[in-house]
């Protein structure tokens, strides 16, 4: 079942723009996981955050955690044309050594 | 460092003939690992994953079928494909801090 989804569906911005993509789940969890999928490749691991933490930051990405109202933001800062993927939030199970549940993913498209 | 093979990277098979989809991965000792399948604009669906040779949990009731004959060695099979069967698969195994997948296999059925 659908643990995580992400909204928007698809984002499209200029390049120096500011982008940001949410996601909302369904159960408690242990941490909350953002990926990143160029077009046909593999997904790659951007940024993991605990439960217990509210904020974390890599480089230009900023992830935000509400365990409140089970929802989780990414914010990528001065966006590039490189930035260019899809977006995808996952999350375990608060029940214990579980596979992580992906959500649909966010198109993000920065424009040159 | 710990890597991840996945072959091949693209396949496509007629409907009822057999699949075998390899994943194997470096570096690392008793990996959890994990096949997901990505329909085309969609997330990921877990079909099965893996806590050691011979664990096999599945996700999906479906046409495939996994296996782990070696510790960082995780098969996915199918005896006849159908076409619903195609789609982008992709292996991972799950580190400290967060999964590393493969390259991805698309997977044509025609």
């Amino acid at each position: 079942s659908q643990q995580g989804e992400e909204d928007p569906q698809a984002l499209s911005i200029q390049e120096g723009e500011n982008a940001t993509m949410n996601c909302s789940y369904k159960t408690s969890i242990n941490n909350l996981q953002w990926y990143r999928q160029n077009s046909g490749r593999g997904l790659v691991h951007l940024i993991l955050i605990r439960s217990n933490e509210r904020e974390k930051h890599s480089g230009r990405l900023r992830v935000t955690l509400d365990t409140s109202k089970k929802s989780s933001s990414l914010l990528i800062t001065a966006s590039r044309a490189a930035d260019t993927a899809s977006y995808f939030c996952a999350t375990d199970r608060l029940s214990g050594n579980t596979p992580l549940v992906f959500g649909k993913g966010t198109r993000l498209s920065v424009i040159a | 460092s710990q890597t991840i093979h996945q072959w091949p990277a693209t396949l496509v098979q007629p409907v009822g003939s057999p699949l075998s989809l390899e994943c194997t991965v470096e570096g690392t000792s008793n990996p959890n690992l994990y096949w997901y399948r990505q329909a085309a604009g969609r997330g990921l669906q877990l079909l099965f994953y893996s806590v050691g040779i011979g664990q096999i949990s599945s996700e999906v009731p479906q046409n495939l079928s996994a296996s782990r004959p070696q510790d960082r060695q995780f098969i996915l099979s199918s005896k006849k494909l159908l076409l619903s069967d195609s789609g982008f698969y992709l292996c991972a195994w799950s580190g400290l801090y967060g999964y590393t997948f493969g390259s991805g296999t698309r997977l044509t059925v025609v």
